[in-house]
Order: structure tokens, then C-alpha cells, then sequence
């Protein structure tokens, strides 16, 4: 039981260059987000899913793509990567049954810098 | 706007005493509060959380107090143990919503 999985965990783009996080799950999660941590700002929520095919914004969305077509991955996508998006990435899922209470379960993380 | 805000960057506290996380919010429409821990190199794991209609949650060595009146959520750890140093995000989830929205984060220290 993988629970979630990142990948890549490291990557260096260059500005402008694209890329894409995957995030895939095996614990049946209806929802799954995406977040960025930097120092000093907590964890900060990018986009996120609340089942297959759906997908909304978060608190910092802009210079990201997201998409779901499959229950267990959610990717993250940057189009024209900025320096600004040096970060550290968790993904995490939440919410097999009943009522959404927060509880999240997060990837190990992908650093990604942007150079 | 930080909705959810830890004051203290770090804390530290000898081993076998109490420590006592702080956060404070400012929407008073946040249905759950949870605590986070975040050891390096890894992501961030649940630790408790409390609904909106209680004051107290405890489990184990973990306590997490609710004061309302005050927007203020305290987590208290007795004893505490050098495993507990970590970084420990507040987290909370508004009405209506499937979004967590966390504060900034403590770095706890527990020393010998």
C-alpha cells in the first residue's frame, strides 16, 4: 500500500521551461490537492479536486494547471516556469466516506527549483 | 490575509515537560481545527483535530483546546519527548468547504 506518491521528488527547470508534478494515490481518496510550502509562508493551498474530472482554485492558483481525469492522480502543471515557483510541493488526499473533516494524507514532497 | 496564524517560529523544551503550541484564527467561520507535525524530508502528518462544537479533544499525550471567544486553538504535549521536535502546523477548514487553509508553522525543540 503505497498511500500517496510523488514524482518527481527533485527537478531544476529554467525560467520559462513546462513541467509537470504527478501525484497518484491508492487509498481510494474522493478529494486531492495540491500545496506549496516556503519558508516562512506555511503551507499554502494551490488547486485542488473534489472528485475525478472536477478541479478548483486554491489560495495561490496563478502560474498553475491542474487536471484530474482519473480518481487516483492529480497532476500539477507549469507552463512557463518563474523563479517565484521554487518551492516544495506536497500533495495530499482527504475523504473516502462520510463527512470531510480535514484529515489529509501527504506525499513525501517534490522540491522543485527554477532557475 | 493569513487567516490562520502560528506567532511563535520555534519552541523548546526539556524533555518530560510540558510543551504548548499556540494558533490563532480570524474567521469565526472554520468548521474543523487540526494539528499537523512535519519531521524534514518528509510530508506533513495528522496529529488531532477538534471540531467547532467542543472545547477539548485529548488523545494520549496530545490535548487540543478550543477557545472561540478568544479565535484561539492551543495543542499541549505531556511529556514531551525528543521525537516530538518537528515543525507543527495549524490547520483549519471553513463551513461549507473542502479546503484546509494552515498557519505557518513552529519548529519544536525537545531537548534531554
Amino acid at each position: 500500500n503505497a498511500g500517496v506518491t510523488q514524482t518527481p521528488k527533485f527537478r531544476v527547470l529554467k525560467t520559462g521551461q513546462s513541467m509537470t508534478l504527478l501525484c497518484a494515490q491508492d487509498m481510494n481518496h474522493e478529494y486531492m490537492y495540491w500545496y506549496r510550502q516556503d519558508p516562512g509562508m506555511g503551507l499554502r493551498l494551490i488547486h485542488y479536486s473534489v472528485g475525478e474530472g472536477t478541479t478548483a482554485k486554491g489560495e495561490v492558483p496563478d502560474g498553475y494547471n491542474v487536471s484530474r481525469l482519473k480518481k487516483q492522480n492529480f497532476l500539477l502543471g507549469l507552463e512557463s516556469a518563474a523563479p517565484s515557483q521554487t518551492s516544495v510541493y506536497f500533495c495530499a488526499g482527504g475523504m473516502t466516506s462520510g463527512r470531510y473533516t480535514g484529515e489529509l494524507f501527504f506525499g513525501e514532497g517534490s522540491r522543485l527549483t527554477v532557475l | 490575509d493569513q487567516q490562520v496564524k502560528q506567532n511563535s517560529p520555534s519552541l523548546s523544551v526539556q524533555e518530560g515537560r510540558i510543551s504548548i503550541l499556540n494558533c490563532d484564527y480570524t474567521n469565526s467561520m472554520f468548521d474543523y481545527f487540526l494539528w499537523y507535525k512535519k519531521y524534514p524530508a518528509e510530508g506533513p502528518t495528522f496529529l488531532i483535530s477538534i471540531s467547532s462544537i467542543k472545547d477539548k479533544n485529548e488523545d494520549g499525550r496530545f490535548t487540543v483546546f478550543l477557545n472561540k471567544s478568544a479565535k484561539h486553538l492551543s495543542l499541549h504535549i505531556v511529556p514531551s519527548q525528543p521525537g516530538d521536535s518537528a515543525v507543527y502546523f495549524c490547520a483549519a477548514s471553513p463551513y461549507n468547504t473542502d479546503k484546509l487553509i494552515f498557519g505557518t508553522g513552529t519548529r519544536l525543540q525537545v531537548f534531554p
